[in-house]
């Protein structure tokens, strides 16, 4: 079955400087998806990606889609405390709506 | 609106014991999941409704029961429970049909089986 990779499982990093997480899939999507997991809470949903070769802008987060479609990356620039949390991937295959999360990055800021 | 909406928050079970979890959503969604979050494991989808009346088995359904009661609620069935069933459980919804198939997930249920 489809499997969804990401790395690194962990990052610690020192305020203000950038982070970047990667998502690799063992087949082609049809879309990805981003989420974001605050310490104690539920995922939310950030962005969803479609086109090969797209890239996304939120203020501080660049995201990402390979020109594959088969990997996905999220890079936040300057990072900040409210950063704090997981971020997973999540992909979906050709005329299937289920989504296979990846396996998530923590995301950890000294300030 | 509420959204997600997960009874209860927190769950401790003896081995062998059976419980149901409880979701529902106000967002008029079809498609309704069961996910469990272990560390280091990501989310994994136990079940999922596509729409009122149909269940799918996801990844990891051993073990497990769902009823899609009503467009609204999707209910989790743990038969006899098992202290490999500790986890953080969460539902999700999300609309069909749509440009964009963004999940809505409820809050979790934190179970520990002893």
């Amino acid at each position: 079955g489809q499997q969804v990779m990401q790395i690194p499982q962990y990052q610690h990093v020192q305020e203000g400087e950038d982070f970047t997480t990667y998502c690799n899939s063992s087949t082609t999507l049809s879309n990805i998806q981003w989420y974001k997991q605050r310490p104690g809470g539920h995922p939310v949903f950030l962005i969803q990606l479609v086109k090969s070769g797209e890239v996304k802008k939120q203020k501080r987060l660049t995201f990402q889609f390979g020109e594959a479609k088969k990997n996905s990356s999220l890079h936040i620039t300057a990072t900040q405390t409210t950063d704090v949390g997981t971020y997973f991937c999540a992909g979906r295959s050709f005329g299937n709506e289920k989504l296979t999360f990846g396996t998530g990055t923590r995301l950890t800021i000294i300030p | 609106n509420a959204g997600v909406t997960q009874t209860p928050k927190f769950q401790v079970l003896k081995t062998g014991q059976s419980m149901t979890l409880q979701c529902a959503q106000d967002m008029n969604h079809n498609s309704m999941y069961w996910y469990r979050q272990d560390p280091g494991m990501g989310l994994r989808l136990i079940y999922y409704s596509a729409s009122e009346g149909t269940t799918d088995k996801g990844e990891v359904p051993n073990g497990y029961n769902v009823s899609r009661l009503n467009k609204r609620e999707f209910s989790l069935r743990l038969e006899s429970a098992a202290p490999s069933q500790t986890s953080v459980y969460f539902c999700a919804s999300s609309e069909v049909g749509g440009r964009t198939y963004e999940q809505y997930f409820g809050p979790g249920t934190r179970l520990t089986v002893t």
